[in-house]
């Protein structure tokens, strides 16, 4: 597509609910990253694909975090038991190879309630 | 470890007046560092970018921000800001020769006010 598209766009979740995001992004891009941004923060590293292999997940903040990208296209960000704590918008972005081209989806905004 | 440090956490301004929003990295090795910008429920959007060469770089609506190496500065600016320039600023860097994972400063929320 034209863009790194998200879906859903906003998602509202119970506090223990399993929640999934995804990333469509742009075809032929073989880096994609997702960030978090918490209300009034900086974007804060994730995790890091380089196609389908999964190269850094040093972000991710808990073991309840969870991302794939199984045939190095879309990518899914998967938060089981989800808390309060993980409302947060999340940005997926990709590029054509490293991070000096990066593009940004326009985010999934979660909230737990 | 990398950080960003925005010295601005707001910047309020009229319009048509100059502006200039502030960060400081810290890093001992080289970087490449970059402006976004970030209008309310939207993703980032880039707005220019250092990698090598010219130490002042221009980018896109006017914006322009000069490297300085021996202050670790980059700060961006615009000669005559506009109501739709209001909006989250953010800094970052990519340390060089790393897989490119944006390092983020926490933001600048510039207003533009008439």
């Amino acid at each position: 597509g034209a863009g790194v598209s998200q879906s859903p766009r906003y998602k509202v979740a119970k506090r223990g609910q399993d929640v999934a995001l995804r990333c469509d992004p742009i075809s032929g891009h073989v880096s994609l990253f997702w960030y978090q941004q918490a209300l009034g923060q900086g974007p804060e590293f994730l995790t890091y694909f380089q196609n389908e292999a999964q190269l850094d997940k040093s972000g991710l903040p808990s073991d309840r975090f969870f991302a794939e990208r199984p045939e190095g296209s879309v990518s899914t960000l998967k938060i089981q038991r989800t808390q309060q704590e993980d409302s947060a918008v999340y940005l997926c972005a990709s590029s054509p190879g490293t991070g000096l081209s990066i593009v940004f989806g326009q985010g999934t905004r979660l909230t737990v309630v | 470890a990398q950080s960003v440090t925005q010295l601005d956490s707001q910047v309020p301004v009229f319009e048509e007046a100059p502006v200039e929003l502030r960060c400081n990295y810290s890093s001992s090795v080289s970087v490449y560092l970059f402006w976004y910008v970030q209008y309310p429920n939207q993703g980032l959007q880039l707005l220019l970018k250092y990698l090598s060469g010219s130490t002042l770089v221009k980018g896109i609506n006017g914006f322009e921000a000069e490297f300085n190496k021996s202050q670790t500065s980059f700060h961006l600016r615009k000669p005559s800001v506009h109501i739709s320039d209001t909006a989250e600023y953010f800094c970052a860097v990519i340390r060089g020769g790393s897989q490119g994972n944006l390092i983020f400063g926490k933001g600048t929320k510039l207003s533009v006010k008439p």
